[in-house]
């Protein structure tokens, strides 16, 4: 079965920092996406950034970016510069091509202080 | 473009009511529909999904239902709820073909007393 861990619970970083938080995953398919959501106080989810499985690119949106090791099945995203409006509970999710649904970690809680 | 929208906001039911909560989406057809729940500081859990009309997956058996009557309308019901029912509850649509991005409804926050 397809399992994603996040191992940090709890992250914080300082206004216009840089923090990474961490993914790893578990799985035997070779072709899949991966994900990284971000749930602020009002419980929204957000689609932050994904990344194709096949694409050796590491994927960058604006601030957030990720570092993509397919071999290691580990999944970081970075977020630079650090806002406030970055607090949030960031979860990592995974799933393999088709109608499948996505199998997420239990989330990391970011803190950002000012 | 789509959107997704969940009612009720948020749900106040006594132990031992009935329940439904309906998702829907706009600007898409054919959608695969997704039911999650999230306990107080956890992660999700899917309940459901269905990739087509009267589809309907089931992950975890236990005193909770989903029906699409419709192709857009995705609704979760329980007879009689328990206090354990209690958490938010995500809807959430993907394409069915050419697309693999999952995206969610505002939520339903549900508390069994």
């Amino acid at each position: 079965a397809q399992t994603v861990t996040q191992s940090q619970p709890e992250m914080s970083v300082q206004e216009a920092e840089t923090v990474t938080l961490s993914c790893t995953y578990d799985t035997s398919e070779s072709d899949y996406y991966l994900f990284w959501y971000k749930q602020p106080p009002s419980r929204q989810m957000i689609l932050v950034i994904r990344q194709e499985a096949y694409k050796q690119q590491n994927a960058t949106e604006n601030r957030f970016s990720v570092n993509f090791q397919k071999a290691a099945k580990s999944f970081s995203l970075k977020i630079s510069d650090s806002q406030l409006g970055d607090a949030a509970m960031y979860f990592c999710a995974y799933r393999v091509s088709g109608n499948t649904p996505l199998v997420f970690g239990k989330g990391t809680r970011l803190s950002v202080i000012a | 473009s789509q959107t997704i929208h969940q009612w009720p906001a948020t749900l106040v039911q006594p132990v031992g009511s009935p329940l439904s909560l309906e998702c829907t989406v706009e600007g898409t057809s054919n959608p695969n529909l997704y039911w999650y729940r999230q306990a107080a500081g956890r992660g999700l859990q899917l309940l459901f999904y269905s990739v087509g009309i009267g589809q309907i997956s089931s992950e975890v058996p236990q005193n909770l239902s989903a029906s699409r009557p419709q192709d857009r309308q995705f609704i979760l019901s329980s007879k009689k709820l328990l206090l354990s029912d209690s958490g938010f509850y995500l809807c959430a649509w993907k394409r069915s073909f050419g697309s693999y991005e999952q995206y969610f409804g505002p939520g339903t926050r549900l508390t069994v007393t």
